[in-house]
């Protein structure tokens, strides 16, 4: 069975442009998070996808939005960048609708470094 | 809110030594507790998890025990190997969020 896909691996943007990334779930999982990874936050909970609705956000500006595909492969998109965007962008998918026993499978990420 | 709280790292151990990360959280409900393993350039891959007080979720060595009186879950391995360097993340879900602690870089020299 494939594993959860992040596309593209790298991106280097500059300052005010906008970005979308990609991710397709593992077959079968309904549930698409995001997370953004920096040094210095640790993970960070973007927001989650299930049956292309918004279930949960955290706590990003409007600047970050996604969206979620009817076969379940999920975008998100970060308008108007700022340097402090650079991040690894991972994506999870889990089989269930985020219960309490659903555990994760994230991808590899997308590194995005913003100039 | 809930929340999850692990040591700080870096931890540095020689090949074969005996490895504790330690974790506690806080939660109002009754959540799951996982420990997921970063290596380098990857995502984060699911190590081991217990869903109730007192189950122990065992792999790769690896294991944990969920302690609700103490509120913990710290990760142990009796004898590390090179290969288990990575970081590793405490994480807690509910019924609706899934929250991770802030990572413990494990480096592991022969």
């Amino acid at each position: 069975k494939a594993g959860v896909t992040q596309t593209p691996r790298y991106l280097i943007k500059t300052r005010g442009q906008q970005v979308t990334l990609s991710c397709s779930p593992i077959s079968g999982h309904r549930s698409v998070s995001w997370y953004q990874q920096t040094p210095g936050q640790g993970l960070q909970f973007l927001f989650e996808y299930f049956s292309e609705t918004q279930r949960n956000k955290g706590n990003f500006p409007g600047r970050f939005s996604g969206r979620q595909f009817s076969n379940s492969r999920s975008e998100m998109n970060v308008s108007t960048l700022e340097l402090g965007d650079s991040a690894l962008y991972l994506c999870a998918s889990s089989a269930g609708a985020k219960t309490r026993d659903s555990p994760l499978h994230f991808g590899n990420g997308t590194r995005l470094t913003v100039t | 809110g809930d929340s999850v709280t692990q040591m700080e790292g870096p931890v540095t151990l020689s090949e074969e030594a005996f490895l504790t990360i330690n974790c506690t959280y806080t939660a109002t409900g009754y959540p799951s507790l996982f420990w997921y393993v970063q290596y380098p350039g990857e995502g984060l891959q699911l190590l081991l998890k217990a869903t109730k007080a007192d189950d122990k979720g065992s792999n790769k060595g690896f294991e944990a025990t969920y302690r609700k009186e103490t509120t913990s879950f710290h990760l142990e391995k009796g004898s590390v190997q090179v290969s288990d360097s990575a970081v590793y993340f405490c994480a807690l879900s509910d019924l609706n969020d899934m929250r991770f602690g802030a990572g413990t870089r494990l480096t592991v020299k022969p």
